[in-house]
């Protein structure tokens, strides 16, 4: 069965620290890999994603993912986080015949002064 | 350019009632899809239209259906509501390239 897994349902970071979010998926063809952002209340929004090519992709805000065929990872990274990165993020998988998403549960980021 | 815009932005309704949730995609994309997201959860897959044609459907009961209209906005409807229907509804408008882009999302309340 498709699936993706977000083992941290809560972090807490300092902030300037560094920051790195899991992602492991199930799928049965190639994926395409995304991760979402999501403020609360609000809607979500793309910080980066995979299709083919180079594995460690760039998003924005800073934001960087690692694609890792072999351990079916795709883990989310960022230098020096910042208060403003404290938010929900959402590691999805797609490319299936229906064109939907499949969500991870999200991985709520907080961030300390 | 403007994302995509969801309507109502907040809706309260009773139990048995019926709800209409409205999308306009980005300019130039012709898909859309629908997504439920309930509290302290990922968001589920509900429908994907493409050219005001169904191309997928999650596993919804017959109570929510969807239309896709000439200018590719959408509607997303729900029947005989449920206290289990208070969620937020997103809508995502997708590229050529498989990317989908949200919008900020009805937040339905069902009392």
């Amino acid at each position: 069965a498709q699936s993706v897994t977000q083992p941290d349902i809560h972090i807490t970071v300092s902030e300037g620290a560094s920051l790195e979010l899991r992602c492991n998926y199930s799928y049965g063809a190639t994926p395409y890999l995304f991760w979402y952002v999501q403020s609360p209340g609000q809607g979500l929004q793309l910080l980066l994603k995979y299709f083919s090519g180079d594995t460690l992709v760039q998003g924005i805000k800073g934001f960087e993912a690692e694609f890792k065929r072999s351990q079916s990872s795709f883990n989310l990274r960022k230098p020096s986080v910042h208060w403003s990165d404290a938010a929900e993020y959402f590691c999805a998988v797609g490319g299936g015949s229906q064109g939907n998403l499949i969500f991870g549960k999200g991985t709520k980021l907080s961030v300390k002064p | 350019d403007a994302g995509v815009t969801q309507s109502p932005t907040h809706l309260i309704k009773t139990r048995g009632q019926h709800v209409t949730l409205r999308c306009s995609p980005i300019s130039g994309h012709k898909s859309v899809s629908w997504y439920q997201q309930v509290l302290g959860q990922g968001p589920q897959f509900i429908f994907q239209y493409y050219e005001k044609e169904e191309r997928g459907r999650g596993n919804f009961p017959d109570r929510f259906s969807a239309r896709q209209f000439p200018n590719y906005s959408s509607e997303l409807n729900v029947n005989a509501l449920l206290l289990g229907d208070s969620a937020l509804y997103l809508c995502a408008s997708r590229d050529r390239r498989e990317t989908q882009y949200f919008g900020p999302g009805t937040r339905l309340l069902v009392l």
